[in-house]
């Protein structure tokens, strides 16, 4: 069945690029996700990109994908505190009605 | 912006009780799912809900859990008998369709606790 992994952690300094990691399984993936999860908050879909892409920039985030390692990156440049969450990978499941596969989460913690 | 929204914010409730949460997906949105995220795990896929039916569930989504949607607006989750390992945060999603472009928006969860 369809697989997502990714690191627990992740610590950088406030400024310092981070970069998240992820691998997946279903090679049928039309979408894959970050979304975004503040202490006690819900799931805030970050960015998404479509598999048929390599990369999607969205104003600090870049987002790539390696569809024949089916490796995803989060990229997010001059980090801030307020980027501190638990970043969750995630993927669509083509295949049914598009139920959400999601990583463990990689918690980012940014140092002042 | 639309957004899904989801009551209460937090449910206590004792072992064995009955509980119904509560979710509004976005108004044109066609299809609807419950997630569910123990503490400190990965959040899991429940159950698809498309036409007034379940599309798809998982093995999670035994016969102590329900979903329906009783009118034209809410989408709940009832878990008949609650036991201690059901405490998690509950997700409600939707979704306007299956299109390539489509894509799904979550709630802000529901935190059950079961004592």
């Amino acid at each position: 069945g369809e697989d997502v992994e990714q690191s627990l952690f992740l610590s950088v300094r406030e400024g310092d690029s981070s970069v998240i990691n992820c691998t997946y399984t279903d090679s049928s993936s039309t979408y894959l996700y970050w979304y975004k999860q503040e202490p006690g908050a819900g799931l805030q879909l970050l960015t998404y990109i479509f598999s048929n892409m390599d990369m999607k920039q969205d104003q600090r985030l870049t987002v790539l994908l390696n569809k024949k390692d089916k490796h995803l990156s989060l990229r997010i440049a001059d980090t801030q505190t307020g980027d501190s969450a638990i970043y969750f990978c995630a993927e669509i499941y083509s295949g049914g009605y598009q139920k959400v596969t999601f990583g463990i989460g990689t918690k980012l913690q940014v140092i002042p | 912006e639309p957004e899904v929204t989801q009551t209460p914010s937090h449910q206590v409730t004792q072992m064995g009780q009955e509980v119904i949460l509560r979710c509004v997906p976005i108004s044109n949105h066609l299809y609807f799912y419950w997630y569910r995220q123990i503490l400190g795990q990965k959040v899991e896929f429940l159950v698809s809900f498309y036409n007034n039916e379940i599309s798809e569930k998982s093995e999670i989504f035994d016969d102590q859990f329900s979903v329906e949607r009783p009118d034209g607006s809410n989408f709940t989750l009832k878990i008949r008998s609650t036991k201690l390992e059901d405490s998690a945060m509950y997700f409600c999603a939707s979704n306007p369709g299956l299109a390539s472009t489509d894509t799904q928006y979550f709630g802000p969860g529901t935190r059950l606790t079961v004592l």
